[in-house]
C-alpha cells in the first residue's frame, strides 16, 4: 500500500550545523509531496510542499526535492537554529484522493 | 490567519466515562479529518469527512469511537467508554480536496 518512511530520531546537532532528514515513499500514481512541522504543544503545521517530479519546496531556510527516480523527498537546511526544535512529518496525498498519509515523524533537537 | 479551533485543549477524566472532543474547522473547508497521537504510533488517522459526509473510519474502533459532523461549522469525536488506553493527543485538521491540511491545537486526553 501507499507509505512514507522517514528516518528515525532523536536527530541531535549543534546550531548552525547541516540538516538532512531522509524521507522515501511508496505510492501507486503520481503524488503531491509535503512536510510538516510540530513545535511543542501545537498541531501541525505545513513547512514545505512539491506536486511534481523535480519540483523544489523551499521554506524558511529549508528545502525538499521531489525527486522520482529515488521515490524520495528529502528534507535539508545549511544552517540549522535552536528554534527548529521540533518533530518533523514527511507525508503525500494521492491526486485522486483527499487522505494524507504521515511517516512517524523526526525529532529534532539543537543544541545551542 | 483562520484557524481550525479544537475544544477542549485538556481532558482528564476517569476510565468509563464518555469523552467527547469538539473541532471548528476553517470556514469553507471541504475535509475534516480526525488524528490520534502517539508516542508509540505516531500520527493515526482515525475518521474523515468530505462535505460532512463520513467517507473512510476504517481506523477508528468502532465499538467505543464514534465521529460526526452536525453542521458544517462542528465535528465531534466521542468516546464511551473512555479506557487508559485512549490517553493520547487528539487532533483536527480541515482542507480542501487534494491540498494540504490546516490542524488544530490537539486535545491532550488523559483517562486514568
Amino acid at each position: 500500500g501507499d507509505s512514507v518512511t522517514q528516518m528515525e530520531g532523536p536527530v541531535t546537532l549543534s546550531e548552525e550545523a547541516f540538516l538532512t532528514i531522509n524521507c522515501t515513499y511508496t505510492a501507486t500514481g503520481y503524488p503531491s509531496l509535503f512536510w510538516y512541522v510540530q513545535y511543542p504543544g501545537e498541531g501541525l503545521q505545513l513547512l514545505l510542499k512539491a506536486t511534481k517530479a523535480d519540483d523544489k519546496g523551499s521554506n524558511k531556510g529549508f528545502e525538499a526535492t521531489y525527486r522520482k527516480e529515488t521515490t524520495s523527498f528529502h528534507l535539508e537546511k545549511g544552517s540549522v537554529q535552536v528554534s527548529d526544535s521540533a518533530v518533523y512529518f514527511c507525508a503525500l496525498i494521492l491526486n485522486r484522493d483527499d487522505k494524507i498519509i504521515f511517516g512517524k515523524g523526526t525529532r529534532l533537537h539543537i543544541l545551542p | 490567519d483562520a484557524r481550525v479551533t479544537q475544544t477542549p485543549r485538556h481532558k482528564v477524566t476517569e476510565m468509563g466515562q464518555e469523552v467527547t472532543m469538539r473541532c471548528q474547522p476553517i470556514l469553507g473547508h471541504n475535509t475534516v479529518f480526525w488524528y490520534r497521537q502517539t508516542m508509540m504510533q505516531g500520527l493515526e488517522l482515525l475518521a474523515y469527512f468530505r462535505n460532512r459526509a463520513p467517507l473512510d473510519d476504517s481506523g477508528m474502533p468502532k465499538d467505543r469511537f464514534s465521529a460526526e459532523m452536525p453542521d458544517a461549522t462542528l465535528a465531534t469525536l466521542k468516546i464511551q467508554p473512555s479506557e487508559p488506553r485512549d490517553s493520547a493527543v487528539y487532533f483536527c485538521a480541515s482542507g480542501f480536496t487534494g491540498g494540504k491540511e490546516h490542524f488544530g491545537d490537539g486535545t491532550r486526553l488523559s483517562i486514568l
